[in-house]
This record gives structure tokens, C-alpha cells and sequence, in this order.
């Protein structure tokens, strides 16, 4: 079954770091882009990053840039999401998505579950 | 502070047609592909239409899209209890390289 699931959530002190992991499932991963997105509880979905398929190219939100780093391992499967500087709007749910095109079409084909970051003192 | 303006909620009772605007610019909708989501309550969002008016595998044909100038519609007719979520545009935004949702709109089945 082609799926991403999300781990690395938790409760973390203003100014903290978290890192975030995303694993994919049943497809190739080094064929695609990805890109996280954010939700705060009850309010709409904000984009974050998108990194391309051999690293060509890596975008980020002006409200993460310089604090935010997207990654990824093919060998691994795996698209990760190192969060400095946290501060308590960051708080979220942050959701992995799939580029279906593999280029930066923008189209989200396959999201994982999401993980819960929380930035409380 | 999303760049792409949803109406708020649109309610209509079963069976009935509802549609969704989505008002963006030049730089984004007037220049790029739209995509919408479908988001149930409590869960993941999901992709519902993509090239403005193209529908993934498994979406039913009561959902179409289309695009003129800067906006997007979604349109659902024959709507159904299970059509009652969140939904959302989003498309690329050239002039500022970044990818930009709409702001959502509420479903409710009258």
C-alpha cells in the first residue's frame, strides 16, 4: 500500500528544536518531491517546504525560513523536516505530502497521517 | 495569511448542487494549475481534483473543477452527508515561490 507516515512529534519549549521523519511506502521514493505541511487546530492548512527528487531544489514558507531545514535519505525512504528556533505559533500539525508529478506541480497525491508538534513553556 | 479566498461555508440540502469559489492572482491561479482538497473531519486532507478539473482515481464524477482568469471553482452535486468536510484550493505561486492554500470552506449537508 503506497503510504507516508509521520513521526517525531511531541511537546518542546519555546526555542527547542524537533525533527521530524517521514516514512514512505509501497513506491519509489527517489522518483518524487515532497513537502510538508502545517495545520493549526481549527484553522486552515499552511505549506511549509518542498524539497525535489535529487535535491534540485528546496523552497520554504517566510514564516519558517532560516529556522525550518527540509532533508531527505532515499536509501532510507524517508523525507525529514529539522525544526530550530521553535516558537509557540509553530504549534501544529505537520503533514508529509507527495508530489505526484515528481517536479513542483503542486499537486499532493498521497498525505500521511500528520504528528503533533506542540511548542509550550 | 493565505493568498487564495475561500467563501467561509456553503450549506445546501441533499441531492443539491453546491460550488466553491477560490479568488487568487496573476501570479498564482492566473498562471498555475489548481488542485482542491477534501478534508474529513479528523483526518488527513485528500486530493480531490488536480489540473484544475482532473479527478484521481476513485473520485467520483459529482465533483468537477474548472478555472477562468485569477479563480477556481469546485462544484459537488448530488451532495451527500459524506460530502460534509473542509475544503480547500491550492495551487504554486510564481512570485513568491511558494505554495499557497486557500483559506477553506466548511460543507454542511442542510
Amino acid at each position: 500500500e503506497v503510504q507516508l507516515v509521520e513521526s517525531g512529534g511531541g511537546l518542546v519549549k519555546p526555542g527547542g528544536s524537533l525533527r521530524l521523519s517521514c516514512a514512505a511506502f509501497g513506491f519509489t521514493v527517489s522518483s518524487f518531491s515532497f513537502n510538508w505541511v502545517r495545520q493549526t487546530p481549527g484553522k486552515g492548512l499552511e505549506w511549509v517546504s518542498s524539497l525535489s527528487s535529487r535535491n534540485y531544489y528546496m523552497y520554504y514558507a517566510d514564516s519558517v525560513k532560516g529556522r525550518f531545514t527540509i532533508s531527505r535519505d532515499d536509501a532510507k525512504h524517508s523525507v525529514y523536516l529539522q525544526m530550530n528556533s521553535l516558537r509557540a505559533d509553530d504549534t501544529a500539525v505537520y503533514y508529509c505530502a507527495r508530489d505526484m508529478w515528481g517536479g513542483n506541480s503542486g499537486v499532493y497525491d498521497i498525505w500521511g497521517q500528520g504528528t503533533m508538534v506542540i511548542v509550550s513553556s | 495569511q493565505s493568498v487564495l479566498t475561500q467563501p467561509p461555508s456553503v450549506s445546501a440540502p441533499p441531492g443539491q448542487r453546491v460550488t466553491i469559489s477560490c479568488s487568487g492572482s496573476s501570479s498564482n491561479i492566473g498562471n498555475n494549475y489548481v488542485s482542491w482538497y477534501q478534508q474529513l473531519p479528523g483526518t488527513a486532507p485528500k486530493l480531490l481534483l488536480y489540473d484544475n478539473d482532473k479527478r484521481p482515481s476513485g473520485i467520483p464524477d459529482r465533483f468537477s473543477g474548472s478555472k477562468s482568469g485569477t479563480s477556481a471553482t469546485l462544484a459537488i452535486t448530488g451532495l451527500q452527508t459524506g460530502d460534509e468536510a473542509d475544503y480547500y484550493c491550492g495551487t504554486w505561486d510564481s512570485g513568491l515561490s511558494v505554495y499557497v492554500f486557500g483559506t477553506g470552506t466548511k460543507v454542511t449537508v442542510l
